[in-house]
């Protein structure tokens, strides 16, 4: 099973600041098959970014995903006050799919 | 558009067996570009995919829970559920019923509000 670790456990930062939150794999992920999640209190989470660089469908430019084999980054380029919330990555290349306990978001 | 919604007991005991159900509006469970599944995520962590089905009656499951897990389609009922055999407090959490692409597009695109469920005597 690939055990996805997610760093800062907390990111606090004021609006309209970049926030920049990592995921590593236990493993090199094939293809990039990596997504990641918005989650907001006593929400479901809401798919932001897949194949580790593409956005779902509405989601804003300023949230951008990097990366490869390993290693993978959310940007976010400048805060908006409905973006703090808790961020997951999952992936997806081989079962079992699991996600990382998240990053939360939240204001300085 | 497409909407999920999950309904099933809120409160059960140690060792039952409870079933929960997503009903699929606005879209058919049969459909041929997606697979539905189930997630799980206890309070305070993260999310846990539990399993997936295809209409067709194929499904797929997390090999930890795989033991204690079945999920079914009810096409005519345009439904699927989970089934979650001898539950123990571990198993308290939230069950979100979520859909997703064809392999290996595995991503959760759709996910319904979510159920709390609360194991406990």
């Amino acid at each position: 099973e690939i055990v996805l670790t997610q760093s800062p456990g907390t990111l606090s930062l004021s609006p309209g600041e970049r926030a920049t939150l990592s995921c590593r794999a236990s493993q090199s992920l094939g293809n990039s098959y990596l997504a990641w999640y918005q989650q907001k209190p006593g929400q479901a989470p809401r798919l932001l970014i897949y194949g580790a660089s593409n956005r779902a469908t509405g989601v804003p430019d300023r949230f951008s995903g990097s990366g490869s084999g390993a290693d993978f980054t959310l940007t976010i380029s400048r805060l908006e006050p409905e973006d703090f919330a808790v961020y997951h990555c999952q992936h997806y290349g081989t079962s079992p799919f699991t996600f990382g306990p998240g990053t939360k978001v939240d204001i300085k | 558009q497409v909407q999920l919604q999950e309904s099933g007991p809120r409160l059960v005991k140690p060792s039952e067996t409870p079933s929960l159900t997503c009903t699929v509006s606005g879209g058919s469970v049969r459909s041929s570009d997606y697979f539905w599944g189930w997630i799980r995520q206890p309070p305070g962590k993260g999310p846990q995919w539990i399993g997936s089905m295809f209409h067709s009656g194929s499904t797929y499951y997390n090999p930890s829970l795989k033991s204690r897990v079945t999920i079914s389609v009810d096409t005519s009922k345009n439904q699927f559920s989970l089934r979650l055999n001898s539950v123990t407090a571990a198993d308290t959490a939230v069950y979100y019923c979520v859909r997703h692409g064809a392999f290996p597009h595995w991503y959760f695109d759709l996910w319904g509000r979510g159920t709390l469920v609360t194991v406990s005597s």
